[in-house]
């Protein structure tokens, strides 16, 4: 089944602690991204991907880091977590090959509470 | 202003009934447009793309209107299944793939 894998889908910990939420995809889809939901914002782009280590800031990168060693993964990394990054965060993929109509498909969502 | 704007209503219906969602962008060279769907607390689902000349897929028929820049999804036959929010998506036309959501409009099918 074609799917993105988001882990964990819930965390609750305190400022500081460096953490890190994995994003896996099984599609061999080039492009990879992290978004945040926050409520009366919508969507906002954090950072995103077009292939191996080819990485690059969305519109809220502060306090976050990424890499893209495999096709397949997209780790976001929060160094120093702060209550302000308490958000519904997505993991999305999406095919380069065909043309810019390709949908993104999206994780289940990781809920992180940093208090 | 924002770069993708919804009414966030909740518009509420009862079943059976025919709703219309608007949507408009600021962005004049936006590329590609979608219609997403996300129930309370989970992931974002594709409902359908939106095309220059129109397209329907079953009850739902979406429109696009490039000269106004608006996008508007049509949903006849409410069922109480079509309960969620409703997420108008413009991918602009850059070489990365950005999405632009707007905030989403809720919508809440009655008995």
């Amino acid at each position: 089944e074609a799917q993105v894998t988001q882990n964990p889908r819930y965390l609750i910990t305190v400022t500081g602690k460096k953490l890190t939420v994995t994003c896996s995809q099984n599609m061999n889809h080039e492009y990879m991204s992290w978004y945040r939901q926050d409520p009366g914002l919508g969507l906002r782009q954090i950072y995103y991907s077009m292939n191996v280590e080819v990485t690059d800031k969305g519109d809220v990168p502060e306090g976050y880091k990424v890499s893209r060693k495999e096709k397949r993964n997209f780790p976001l990394i929060l160094e120093s977590p702060s209550p302000n990054q308490t958000s519904l965060y997505f993991c999305a993929s999406s095919s380069l090959r065909q043309g810019s109509n390709q949908p993104q498909h999206f994780g289940d969502g990781t809920r992180l509470s940093i208090l | 202003r924002k770069e993708v704007e919804q009414d966030p209503g909740p518009f509420n219906v009862p079943e059976g009934a025919t709703v219309a969602f608007n949507c408009t962008y600021s962005n004049s060279a936006s590329q590609s447009f979608f219609w997403y769907r996300q129930d309370c607390r989970k992931e974002p689902k594709l409902l359908m793309s939106v095309y220059s000349s129109g397209n329907e897929d079953g009850r739902f028929t979406a429109q696009l209107n490039r000269a106004s820049q608006y996008i508007s999804l049509l949903i006849r036959d409410s069922k109480l299944s079509d309960s969620a929010t409703y997420l108008c998506v413009v991918r602009e036309n850059t070489g990365f793939q950005k999405l632009v959501f707007g905030t989403g409009t809720r919508l809440l099918v009655s008995p």
